[in-house]
């Protein structure tokens, strides 16, 4: 198993602030995907990258590709209390080629 | 567009006793996933089903756990008998195709008490 580091596990800001959250993995993976989970509910997926280097864009939120791809990040600018929520990375895994391997997440909580 | 859909939301029920968790998939979609979330070991892959066959069961923690997929529009996870360390979120995830984006369903949130 491809193993992703997430840090930080916990992040408490207030509205406005900016704030990158990273995924790290000795590994390389052919893509990573971003995931937002909200209490109660399942992940829903943000973003996909698949070029190393590769920067998208979705609205406030960047995700950068590392070159080797072997990590990620995700930044937030001025955030907002609808941002509250787990965000996840997963790998797909380059055995199977479909097999998500996700980190443990960093808990987001952003106070008015 | 209904997406997928989990049945029961919560279960709980004492040790020893036979669980099913219940999936269905987004029409269409001929990739099928059961993952569990825990806090100690965050979404593991239990299961993947492709055009309703096992093609990876890797996942599964052990013998008291099986899944079955009877047709394209349901899947049943299975656990005989339970144990509290088998409390967990149990989600369910579909996709077009394996290479495509998982779409998951609510989860069931599963007491073992």
């Amino acid at each position: 198993t491809q193993l992703l580091e997430q840090s930080p596990q916990f992040l408490s800001i207030q509205e406005g602030e900016n704030l990158t959250v990273y995924c790290n993995s000795s590994s390389v993976f052919s893509s990573l995907q971003w995931y937002r989970q909200e209490p109660g509910e399942g992940p829903v997926l943000l973003v996909t990258v698949v070029t190393g280097g590769e920067v998208k864009k979705l609205k406030r939120l960047t995700f950068q590709f590392g070159d080797a791809r072997k990590d990620s990040s995700l930044h937030i600018t001025a955030a907002q209390p609808g941002d509250t929520g787990l965000y996840l990375c997963a790998g797909i895994d380059s055995n199977s080629g479909y097999a998500l391997n996700f980190g443990k997440g960093t808990s987001l909580l952003v106070t008015p | 567009d209904a997406g997928v859909i989990q049945s029961p939301r919560h279960e709980v029920t004492e040790m020893g006793q036979e669980v099913t968790l219940r999936c269905k998939p987004i029409s269409g979609h001929n990739s099928l996933f059961w993952y569990r979330q825990t806090m100690m070991r965050g979404l593991e892959l239990l299961i993947y089903f492709n055009n309703n066959v096992p093609i990876d069961d890797s996942g599964m923690p052990e013998d008291r756990f099986s899944a079955k997929m009877p047709n394209a529009s349901f899947s049943t996870l299975k656990i005989q008998p339970s144990e509290p360390r088998d409390s967990a979120v149990y989600f369910c995830a579909s996709s077009f195709t394996r290479n495509q984006p998982q779409h998951f369903g609510d989860g069931t949130r599963l007491s073992i008490l």
